[in-house]
């Protein structure tokens, strides 16, 4: 079955502090994503990697393929980074969906 | 650029009812999606289509029935509404297959 596990489910941390979620799935992958869901509810995409690291501002992003691994990283956490992390893969070559990982709840305190 | 804009925000039906929740992008995406959003669950697919006129069904599709007559819009029906489709709906769309996804604002949907 092609899970997608991600850890810790809920994360409290001070503001400032350097921040890591991570995703775990079970079977290779052709894509990984990252998602943002606010309070409010919207969704908003991070990033998308297939292999390596990426990093847009304070979000860096990093997949190891052969440990079926990818981690996100915050750092210098801010109050406004409080949301929903969801990591979502698309197993397989041509594979037309995503599978999604519960999300990790991040509170970060001022 | 409005991107992915989803209508409406909130509903409440009664069951049995019927309802269409609306999905329009502006991006000229191929690619649309329709997923639900379940306390202690992760976004579970309902339906695809990788193009006007095609469509396919995802993890969860029973209840639901959608259409793609024009790439810009992919509206979701729910033919006659259970408590159990109680839910957020969220939409997407991509360029193609290994692209970025762009979600809609999510429509919450209570059924009594």
């Amino acid at each position: 079955k092609n899970e997608v596990e991600q850890s810790p489910q809920n994360l409290t941390a001070q503001e400032g502090e350097f921040i890591t979620i991570n995703c775990s799935y079970s079977v290779g992958i052709s894509a990984l994503h990252w998602l943002q869901q606010h309070p409010g509810g919207g969704i908003v995409s991070l990033f998308m990697l297939s292999s390596g690291k990426k990093k847009h501002g304070r979000l860096i992003a990093t997949i190891n393929i052969q440990e079926k691994h990818s981690s996100l990283h915050i750092t210098a956490s801010h109050p406004r980074d409080s949301a929903v992390y969801i990591c979502a893969v698309r197993f397989g070559q041509g594979a037309q969906k995503l599978v999604f990982g519960q999300g990790t709840r991040l509170t970060i305190n001022p | 650029n409005a991107g992915v804009t989803q209508t409406p925000k909130f509903q409440v039906l009664k069951t049995g009812q019927s309802m269409t929740l609306q999905c329009a992008q502006d991006m000229n995406h191929e690619y649309m999606s329709w997923y639900r959003q379940d306390p202690g669950m992760g976004l579970r697919l309902i339906h695809y289509s990788v193009g006007a006129g095609i469509t396919d069904q995802g993890e969860v599709p029973n209840g639901y029935n959608v259409s793609r007559s024009t790439t810009e819009d992919f509206p979701l029906r729910l033919l006659s509404a259970a408590p159990s489709q109680t839910s957020v709906y969220f939409c997407a769309s991509r360029m193609r297959e290994f692209t970025e996804a762009f979600f809609g604002q999510g429509t919450r949907l209570t059924v009594v």
